[in-house]
């Protein structure tokens, strides 16, 4: 199995500000994948992020709105930039480790004002 | 990202009851189908999942049906417990996770 842990859990943030969000894997995997999830709906996939190379988002989700980083294969950040209140969701980071197993983190609440 | 529609929304259910949430996809090219649970302020957590060369897989009070002519899979919860109170998606995927597509969730409360 893995631990997943995400840091902040939660935050309140001004309009226009940015929030980077961390992720740390108790172990080495090769695929880490952010996800949003708006209070009380389903999760919709942001980008895969891939240890070594750019991370591949997905239709609706650009770069310069949320940057990845993939240091190692234990770590990675999500960044919400220039933030508005739509940005306010859930955002939750994944692994997967091996063949059929997912692990999700406790997720970071964000809510902008 | 393909549709993968979830129905009911909500469901109560009596405690020792059958509960059973159903979906439906429309991209063939899925081959992956996993459930999820989740409970609040929590992830969510990998339940049971199936592949379509299976009609039915069960683990322990889960049991996922699959019926790759209707595009159609379900999950049913037997001898519902309250601790099964939780959300719970369907998703559907080809090639492993990095696709997966998720229902819109069912609510389920189990009720003494």
């Amino acid at each position: 199995s893995a631990v997943i842990s995400q840091k902040p859990s939660r935050d309140i943030c001004q309009r226009g500000t940015s929030l980077t969000i961390q992720c740390q894997v108790d172990s080495q995997v090769t695929m880490m994948f952010w996800y949003r999830q708006q209070p009380g709906q389903s999760l919709t996939l942001i980008a895969t992020a891939n240890q070594g190379s750019e991370a591949t988002y997905e239709s609706g989700f650009v770069i310069d709105k949320f940057p990845i980083s993939r240091p190692n294969l234990t770590f990675s950040t999500l960044t919400v930039s220039n933030m508005s209140p739509e940005d306010s969701s859930i955002y939750l980071c994944s692994v997967e480790m091996s063949t059929d197993t997912q692990y999700f983190g406790p997720g970071t609440r964000l809510t902008v004002l | 990202q393909q549709q993968v529609k979830q129905s009911p929304q909500s469901l109560i259910v009596q405690k020792g009851g059958i509960s059973i949430i159903n979906c439906a996809y429309e991209n063939t090219a899925f081959d992956y189908f996993p459930w999820y649970q989740q409970f609040p302020g929590k992830g969510p957590a990998l339940l049971i999942a199936i592949r379509p060369d299976v009609s039915e897989k069960k683990e322990g009070r889960f049991t996922i049906s699959f019926n790759k002519s209707a595009k159609q899979f379900s999950l049913h919860i037997m001898d519902s417990q309250p601790g099964d109170s939780a959300t719970y998606f369907c998703a559907a995927s080809s090639g492993g996770y990095q696709k997966v597509t998720f229902g819109t969730g069912t609510k389920l409360q189990v009720i003494p």
